[in-house]
């Protein structure tokens, strides 16, 4: 049974600084791993997509890494402003489209 | 394009009553997948149509169930409410299913609030 962590769940940095969020993984057999950001009372909106066979997306200040081997993945939001302030969730993608989500990171940057 | 669209927004329902909630996919995805979300489980998969044919599900009892439609849009029905399925509940759409450049796109869900 999959099962997805993020850790740390709360994040607080200063504005201007590189965020690292953490997303660690149980099964390997995985599709491809979408990161996710959720703003309070809403939906979810899609960041970036790895495909398992993948190291690295990008799009504009975001990376995204995946390393199969060790079971994680790493988003990189650089020069952070405080409207990246939201919660972050990864998920794997297993059989059909069934997602297995992490707990999220909640970020809070201050101006 | 229009995005996921769910509606209600809001339901507020009382114990015992059952519910549906309504996904419309956006255009030319042909899978929807729904997921409850609450702050002590997160988010858990309820279940995945494709082709109005149910693919996955997940590990919810049988009081949940859906539908999907010939024009893909989607319902997901709850029966016999408990206080416990007080949740926001998320409806994504695809393209296509089992697909790994398939991204899933979310809605703005549907909040129940049993009571």
């Amino acid at each position: 049974k999959q099962e997805v962590t993020q850790i740390p769940a709360a994040l607080s940095v200063p504005e201007g600084e590189n965020l690292v969020l953490n997303c660690s993984f149980t099964d390997s057999a995985i599709y491809n791993l979408q990161w996710f950001r959720q703003d309070p009372g809403k939906g979810l909106t899609s960041l970036l997509l790895i495909q398992s066979s993948q190291r690295e997306q990008t799009s504009g200040r975001l990376n995204a890494s995946l390393d199969k081997s060790s079971g994680r993945s790493t988003l990189y939001i650089a020069a952070s402003q405080p409207g990246d302030s939201a919660t972050y969730l990864c998920a794997a993608k297993a059989a059909g489209n069934k997602l297995t989500f992490g707990g999220g990171t909640r970020v809070l940057v201050k101006p | 394009k229009a995005g996921v669209t769910q509606t209600p927004r809001y339901l507020i329902k009382t114990r015992g009553q059952q519910v549906t909630l309504s996904c419309s996919p956006i255009s030319g995805h042909r899978s929807v997948s729904w997921y409850q979300q609450t702050p002590g489980q997160g988010l858990q998969f309820l279940f995945e149509y494709f082709s109005e044919t149910q693919r996955n599900k997940g590990n919810f009892p049988g009081r949940f169930s859906g539908r999907q439609f010939s024009n893909s849009r989607s319902e997901m029905n709850v029966s016999t409410l408990e206080l416990g399925d007080s949740a926001l509940y998320l409806c994504a759409s695809s393209l296509l299913s089992g697909s790994p450049n398939s991204p899933l796109h979310f809605g703005n869900g549907t909040r129940l609030t049993v009571t």
